[in-house]
């Protein structure tokens, strides 16, 4: 079976552009959330949906947003990039309700020049 | 403040030894407490979850205990092999909806 799949695995952009992440989950789950993760820190919880709603939201400006599709893929767009956004931006999904471990994806690797 | 210590410094042991890796956490009052492993690189891997109301866990070599009144959760390696090198991270679960706060992970080397 296919893990999370995350796209693009890079991804270099300039300040004050606006970048756009990608995320599937396991098919059958339900649930994504999104972390940043800057490196020697653990991760940092940004957004979880499930079932296309926004059912949490960790303490990021609104330059963050995200979105979930009908089938359970998920986006995750920063807007105005700042140099301190580069980080790795970690997707995971979670079967849901019920359910608490949650599986990564391998991340996507965002530096901003 | 709300916080979650890991050690910081990196673990080296010896193959064969067992590893110990300690998580500390205030004000939190998590329902869940969960261990991973990660490699340079990569996502996290989920290895153990533990609830509130259990004081241990095992899988194969891995063991987790957890006692909320010292708010602490040790996570042991038995028979320690090189592969296991890697980051272990904590993280509870509060507040519901898979929501994780992580510590910032210890690295551990076990050397042949």
């Amino acid at each position: 079976d296919a893990g999370v799949t995350q796209s693009p695995t890079h991804l270099i952009k300039t300040r004050g552009q606006h970048v756009t992440l990608r995320c599937s989950p396991i098919s059958g789950h339900k649930s994504v959330s999104w972390y940043q993760q800057v490196l020697g820190q653990g991760p940092q919880f940004i957004f979880q949906y499930y079932e296309k709603e926004e059912r949490g939201r960790g303490n990021f400006p609104d330059r963050f947003s995200a979105r979930q599709f009908p089938n359970y893929s998920s986006e995750l767009n920063v807007n105005a990039l700042l140099l301190g956004d580069s980080a790795l931006y970690l997707c995971a999904s979670s079967l849901g309700r019920g359910s608490h471990e949650q599986y990564f994806g391998p991340g996507t690797r965002l530096t901003v020049t | 403040s709300q916080k979650i210590e890991q050690n910081s410094e990196a673990l080296n042991i010896q193959e064969g030894k067992t590893a110990t890796l300690t998580c500390n956490y205030t004000n939190y009052s998590p329902a869940y407490l969960q261990w991973y492993r990660q490699d340079p690189g990569r996502g996290p891997v989920f290895l153990l979850l533990i609830r509130e109301n259990e004081k241990e866990k095992r899988k194969e070599r891995l063991k987790v205990t957890f006692d909320t009144t010292l708010k602490q959760s040790l996570f042991h390696i038995t028979a320690s092999q090189p592969a296991d090198s890697a980051t272990y991270l904590c993280a509870l679960e509060t507040g519901g909806y898979n929501k994780l706060i992580f510590g910032a992970g210890t690295r551990l080397a076990v050397h042949p």
